[in-house]
C-alpha cells in the first residue's frame, strides 16, 4: 500500500514551458485534492475532485487545468509555465475526516 | 470566509521544554479542527484532529483541545524531542461544504535542539 505518490520530486521549468504534475493514490478513495505551498505560507487548494470524471475549482486554479478519468490518477497540467508558480504542489486523498497528502513536488520556474 | 491564524514562528527549544502554538480561527457553522505535521523533505502527516467543541486530540503526546467559545485550537506537548522538528500546520474543514475542502495556517517552524 503506497499511498499517495507524486512524479516528478523537483521539476525545473522555463517560462511558458507547459507539464503535467502526476498523482495516483491506491487507497480507492473518491475525493482528490491539489494544493500549492509557498514559502511561510499554508497551503492553497488549487482544484479538487469528488469522483472519476468529477472535478472543480478551488482558491487558486489560475494557469493549471487537472482531468479525473479514473479513481486512481489525478494529474495536474500547467500549460504555459510562469514564475508565479514556483511552488512546492501536493496531491492529497481524502477519508473520512483525514487527508493523505503525497510527498510533494518542487517545481521552479525560470 | 474562513480563516485560520498560528503564533508566528519560528519556535526554537532545547529538549525536555514545553511546547505550545497557538491557533485560532473563524468559521462559519462547526468546523472540524486538525493539526498536521510535515517533516522535512516529507508531506503533511495528520498528528491530531477534534470534530466537535470540547473534544481533545492526542497522538504522539501532543494535545489540542477544541474551544468553541474561545474560537482555539492550541497544540501543547509536555517534553519535547529533537526528532519533533518540524513545521506544523493548523487547520479546519468546513462541515458545511461536501468537498472537505482544508483551510490552512501558515505553519509554525519548530526547532528542537539536545
Amino acid at each position: 500500500n503506497a499511498g499517495v505518490t507524486q512524479t516528478p520530486k523537483f521539476r525545473i521549468l522555463k517560462i511558458g514551458q507547459s507539464m503535467t504534475l502526476q498523482c495516483t493514490q491506491d487507497m480507492n478513495h473518491n475525493y482528490m485534492y491539489w494544493y500549492r505551498q509557498d514559502p511561510g505560507m499554508g497551503l492553497k487548494l488549487i482544484y479538487y475532485s469528488v469522483g472519476a470524471g468529477i472535478t472543480d475549482k478551488g482558491e487558486v486554479p489560475n494557469g493549471y487545468n487537472v482531468s479525473r478519468s479514473t479513481t486512481e490518477d489525478f494529474p495536474l497540467r500547467l500549460e504555459l509555465a510562469a514564475p508565479s508558480q514556483t511552488s512546492v504542489y501536493f496531491c492529497a486523498s481524502r477519508a473520512g475526516h483525514e487527508q493523505y497528502f503525497g510527498p510533494g513536488t518542487r517545481l521552479t520556474v525560470t | 470566509g474562513n480563516s485560520v491564524t498560528q503564533m508566528e514562528g519560528p519556535v526554537t527549544l532545547s529538549e525536555e521544554a514545553f511546547l505550545t502554538i497557538n491557533c485560532t480561527y473563524t468559521a462559519t457553522g462547526y468546523p472540524s479542527l486538525f493539526w498536521y505535521v510535515q517533516y522535512p523533505g516529507e508531506g503533511l502527516q495528520l498528528l491530531l484532529k477534534a470534530t466537535k467543541a470540547d473534544d481533545k486530540g492526542s497522538n504522539k503526546g501532543f494535545e489540542a483541545t477544541y474551544r468553541k467559545e474561545t474560537t482555539s485550537f492550541h497544540l501543547e506537548k509536555g517534553s519535547v524531542q529533537v526528532s519533533d522538528s518540524a513545521v506544523y500546520f493548523c487547520a479546519l474543514s468546513d462541515t458545511g461544504t461536501s468537498y472537505g475542502k482544508l483551510t490552512f495556517g501558515q505553519g509554525t517552524i519548530l526547532t528542537v535542539h539536545p
